[in-house]
């Protein structure tokens, strides 16, 4: 596609229920990044694909947070047992590979209550 | 660690006025350095980056920015602001192999008409 695509664009869960976040990058772009932006907070990083490896998850905040990328495409991050610290938009982001030029999908904004 | 700093929480500028954001930033390496913007519910937009070379470094809608390695600062500046450049302002700073970006708090950019 022409951008990169998130999807739900808001999520509610009630706490304690699983979600799913998915991200469609740009064609081509090998790299993918997925960050938290807190309400008035900066983004954080929170993982890092090139294709469908996993090269750096450090940034995820607890176990409960998982993501994979299984073809090297679209990739999904899901949040287990949401608790409301969770709430947030997650931010999607895709690059050539070794490239800073980022393209930011719109995010999916996550509401636990 | 590699941190950024956005002094300003907020700003408020007349349209028309010209326009400084701040941002200082802590890298051990020769910085990355990337001003992002981000309007209500859109995805974040870059905005201009600095690799090396010129450190005054032009970018879209008019905007520049200043590298200043003694002062580790880049900060943005435009100058004659349009209503339409009220958003939130961000800074970040390129780390580490996987390029994933070290971000600003942000600045809240408000335009009184």
């Amino acid at each position: 596609g022409a951008g990169v695509s998130q999807s739900p664009r808001y999520k509610v869960a009630k706490r304690g229920q699983d979600v799913a976040l998915r991200c469609d990058p740009i064609s081509g772009h090998v790299s993918l990044f997925w960050y938290q932006q807190a309400l008035g907070q900066g983004p954080e990083f929170l993982t890092y694909f090139q294709n469908e490896a996993q090269l750096d998850k450090s940034g995820l905040p607890s176990d409960r947070f998982f993501a994979e990328r299984p073809e090297g495409s679209v990739s999904t991050l899901k949040i287990q047992r949401t608790q409301q610290e969770d709430s947030a938009v997650y931010l999607c982001a895709s690059s050539y590979l070794g490239d800073y030029g980022y393209t930011f999908g719109s995010g999916t904004r996550l509401t636990v209550v | 660690a590699q941190s950024v700093t956005q002094p300003d929480i907020h700003i408020t500028v007349s349209e028309g006025a010209s326009l400084e954001l701040r941002c200082n930033y802590s890298y051990g390496a020769t910085p990355y350095l990337f001003w992002y913007v981000q309007s209500p519910g859109q995805g974040l937009q870059l905005l201009l980056k600095y690799f090396s070379g010129d450190t005054l470094v032009q970018g879209i809608k008019g905007f520049e920015a200043e590298f200043k390695r003694s002062q580790s600062s880049f900060n943005l500046r435009k100058p004659s602001v349009h209503w339409s450049d009220a958003a939130e302002y961000f800074c970040a700073v390129g780390a580490g192999n996987n390029r994933k970006l070290i971000w600003g708090l942000g600045t809240s950019l408000a335009v009184n008409p």
